[in-house]
């Protein structure tokens, strides 16, 4: 089955820790996101792959870093800097636009990030 | 002014009923536009893409109105397994990467 995979599902974080959330997907796709959803807010974009080994900030990169080493993977790290981590993480992929279709984003099921 | 714009709702409709959603954009280039499905505590799943002419997936159908920046959901004959938060989501078109999430509508649909 092809697919997007995040873990963990759930992640506690004490305070001035960082933590490392996972990302994996097999559906060959070139272009990798990862987002940050607050209760009754809409998805903030903190930082996007286009290719393996170049990554790019999004609206809300501070207190974040990426990697991009592989096509496969696109690990987030939240680091201490970041003052209100709480939130659910979101990591996407997705294939370019063809004649006739438009770019379509895909989910990986999210990580729960609490603040111990 | 956000850049796309949702009634939170919730819509709580019963099963059987028809229901609509708006969503309005400011980016009059935008090009893009999808509506997906989330539910609670879940991640967003594509429901459909939106294109210029309309277009239906089953009891599901999304329009786009250029000249007044919206689409709208509708959504036929409800059931209760369409109880979820529908955002509607942008591509402003100014670089391939970024999509725009609605804060999304809630829709209950009661027995």
């Amino acid at each position: 089955d092809g697919g997007i995979t995040q873990s963990p599902k759930y992640l506690f974080r004490k305070e001035g820790q960082n933590v490392t959330l996972s990302c994996e997907q097999n559906l060959n796709h070139d272009a990798m996101y990862w987002y940050r959803q607050d209760p009754g807010q809409g998805l903030r974009l903190i930082y996007y792959s286009q290719i393996v080994n170049d990554f790019q900030k999004g609206d809300i990169a501070e207190g974040y870093s990426v990697s991009r080493e592989k096509k496969e993977s696109f690990p987030l790290t939240v680091t201490s800097a970041q003052k209100n981590p709480t939130a659910f993480y979101l990591c996407a992929s997705s294939t370019p636009a063809t004649s006739g279709d438009q770019e379509t984003q895909y989910f990986g099921p999210g990580t729960r990030l609490l603040v111990l | 002014r956000k850049e796309v714009e949702q009634d939170p709702g919730p819509f709580n409709v019963p099963e059987g009923a028809t229901v609509a959603f708006n969503c309005t954009y400011s980016n009059s280039a935008s090009q893009s536009f999808f509506w997906y499905r989330q539910d609670c505590r879940k991640e967003p799943k594509l429901l459909m893409s939106v294109y210029s002419s309309g277009n239906e997936d089953g009891r599901f159908t999304a329009q786009l109105n250029r000249a007044s920046q919206y689409i709208s959901l509708l959504i036929r004959d409800s059931k209760l397994s369409d109880s979820a938060t529908y955002l509607c989501v942008v591509n402003p078109m100014d670089s391939s990467y970024k999509l725009i999430f609605g804060s999304g509508t809630r829709l209950l649909v009661r027995p």
